[in-house]
């Protein structure tokens, strides 16, 4: 079994300082992570991804993660936002390691909303 | 160009009145599955399918019906649409597990479906 908490539902941040949108993950394999972006009235793009390698991971857009295992966290960060960063984003999970179907699917967290002020 | 392709990308109908969206994607990917997506409730998914002629229910199958008689096409059919099927659908498409780049899955434009 796998789940995942995005624990703010709605983050406000002003233009030019940090971006922290904070995920949980549980999962009873090895998960692979990844954060996705949608912006309004948009489709769903990959921002990075998290497979097993490097822990800290870069993604587009100045965006990374940190993935940390003691924690069970994979945490999205970028150190200057900007306002066209202002979308919705979701962490997601899916467990590698295990065995038939269940090993292909993705589990979605509920999304953060990020908005920039200027 | 390398996509996943869905139609409608808008539709309006009324209860009882069956309904088709369809998917279709051009990578010759194995896996394909269909989410909903409702506010404050993220992605959930509906069905998927591990290749042709194998598919299998997600979390909230309930409602919805699927087909994979071709690798491309994965429809996703409403019998009997509710106003609970009210929703945003994205179809999404990947490579088999045993690929190198398996991790990355593709996703469609989106279907914006109402149900009077």
């Amino acid at each position: 079994a796998q789940s995942v908490t995005q624990l703010d539902s709605h983050v406000s941040v002003s233009e030019g300082t940090p971006v922290l949108l904070r995920c949980n993950y549980s999962s009873s394999y090895s998960p692979s992570l990844f954060w996705y972006v949608q912006h309004p009235n948009k489709g769903l793009q990959l921002l990075l991804k998290y497979t097993s390698a490097a822990t800290l991971v870069k993604g587009i857009n100045g965006f990374e993660a940190e993935f940390k295992k003691s924690e069970t966290s994979f945490h999205l960060t970028k150190p200057s936002a900007h306002m066209s960063d202002a979308a919705e984003y979701f962490c997601v999970v899916r467990a590698v390691g295990g065995s038939g179907a269940g090993s292909y699917q993705l589990t979605f967290g509920k999304g953060t909303k990020l908005s920039v002020i200027p | 160009e390398a996509q996943v392709t869905q139609n409608p990308r808008y539709l309006i109908t009324v209860t009882g009145k069956k309904l088709t969206v369809t998917c279709s994607q051009n990578m010759n990917h194995e896996y394909m599955s269909w989410y909903r997506q409702d506010p404050g409730l993220g992605l959930r998914q509906i069905y998927y399918s591990m290749n042709v002629e194998v598919t299998d229910k997600g979390d909230v199958p309930e409602g919805y019906k699927v087909s994979r008689k071709e690798k491309r096409n994965f429809p996703l059919i409403l019998e009997s649409p509710s106003p609970n099927q009210t929703s945003l659908y994205f179809c999404a498409s990947r490579p088999d597990r045993t690929s190198g780049t398996s991790e990355t899955q593709y996703f469609g434009p989106g279907t914006r479906l109402l149900v009077l």
